[in-house]
C-alpha cells in the first residue's frame, strides 16, 4: 500500500529565506514521486517529479526536490522564497501505471516580507 | 499539457438536491479521474472513468451516490446525489498524460451545501 506524509500543515518564512517541505512516502514497490502546488481558488499544477531516473530533480520556480531511497524523503526545497510562492503544497506517490495517485494532507506555505 | 475545464467553478446547493460536474478536456485521454479535497484536507480518489465502460469506485464511495458518466475521450461528468452538507467540498477532475508519467488536474468546482 501506498501513503504519504507531509510533516507540518504549516510553514511560514521569510521573503529569501530557505523553504523546506517535508514528504515521508511508504511505498510498497519502486515510488514515483511528484510535488504539486494549488494556488488560492486554482487547481493544482505540478511542479517537479521523481520516476526513477536521476535522485535530485529540478522543477518549476526554482524548486527542487532529492529523492532518498533510505529515508524514505522527497522533500522540497527552494533557496530563496519569493511571496508568490505562497500557497499549498501537496506530495503524491503514484504506483507504477501512475493512474492511482495517493496524496499527502498538504503543507500551507506563508512567506513574510 | 491538457487543458482541463470544470463547471460550474462553483455551486450553493440545498441538502437533498444532486448537482452534476462537467469535465472538459481539450484532447482525448483514455483515463480521467475524480477527486474529492475536502475543507482542509487532501485529495482523495473518488473513481476512474475509462472510456466505454463503467467507472472504478475507490473504497467508500459507491456509485449511487457518485454516478459518473464517460461518454467520449474529451469528456465526463460527476454527479452528486442526494447531497447533504458534508457532500461541501471542492471537487476536481483529472487526465493521465500521454506518455502517462503524470496527471494534469482541472481547477476544481466549489460545492456548498446548506
Amino acid at each position: 500500500a501506498q501513503s504519504v506524509t507531509q510533516l507540518g500543515s504549516h510553514v511560514s518564512v521569510s521573503e529569501g529565506a530557505l523553504v523546506l517541505l517535508r514528504c515521508n512516502y511508504s511505498s510498497s514497490v519502486p515510488p514515483y514521486l511528484f510535488w504539486y502546488v494549488q494556488y488560492p481558488n486554482q487547481g493544482l499544477q505540478l511542479l517537479l517529479k521523481y520516476t526513477s531516473a536521476a535522485t535530485l530533480v529540478k522543477g518549476i520556480n526554482g524548486f527542487e526536490a532529492e529523492f532518498k531511497k533510505s529515508e524514505t524523503s522527497f522533500h522540497l526545497t527552494k533557496p530563496s522564497a519569493h511571496m508568490s510562492d505562497a500557497a499549498e503544497y501537496f506530495c503524491a506517490v503514484s504506483e507504477g501505471n501512475f493512474n492511482k495517485f495517493y496524496f499527502g494532507s498538504g503543507t500551507k506555505l506563508n512567506v513574510k516580507p | 499539457s491538457a487543458v482541463i475545464s470544470q463547471k460550474p467553478s462553483r455551486d450553493i446547493c440545498q441538502r437533498g438536491t444532486s448537482l452534476t460536474i462537467q469535465c472538459q478536456v481539450d484532447s482525448q485521454v483514455t483515463m480521467m479521474f475524480w477527486y474529492r479535497q475536502q475543507p482542509g484536507q487532501s485529495l482523495t480518489l473518488i473513481a476512474t472513468a475509462n472510456q466505454g465502460s463503467e467507472a472504478t469506485y475507490e473504497s467508500g464511495f459507491v456509485i449511487d451516490k457518485f454516478p459518473i458518466s464517460r461518454p467520449n475521450l474529451t469528456f465526463s461528468t460527476l454527479t452528486v446525489s442526494n447531497m447533504s452538507p458534508e457532500d461541501s467540498s471542492i471537487y476536481l477532475c483529472s487526465v493521465e498524460s500521454d506518455p502517462a508519467n503524470e496527471q494534469f488536474f482541472g481547477p476544481g468546482t466549489r460545492l456548498t451545501v446548506l
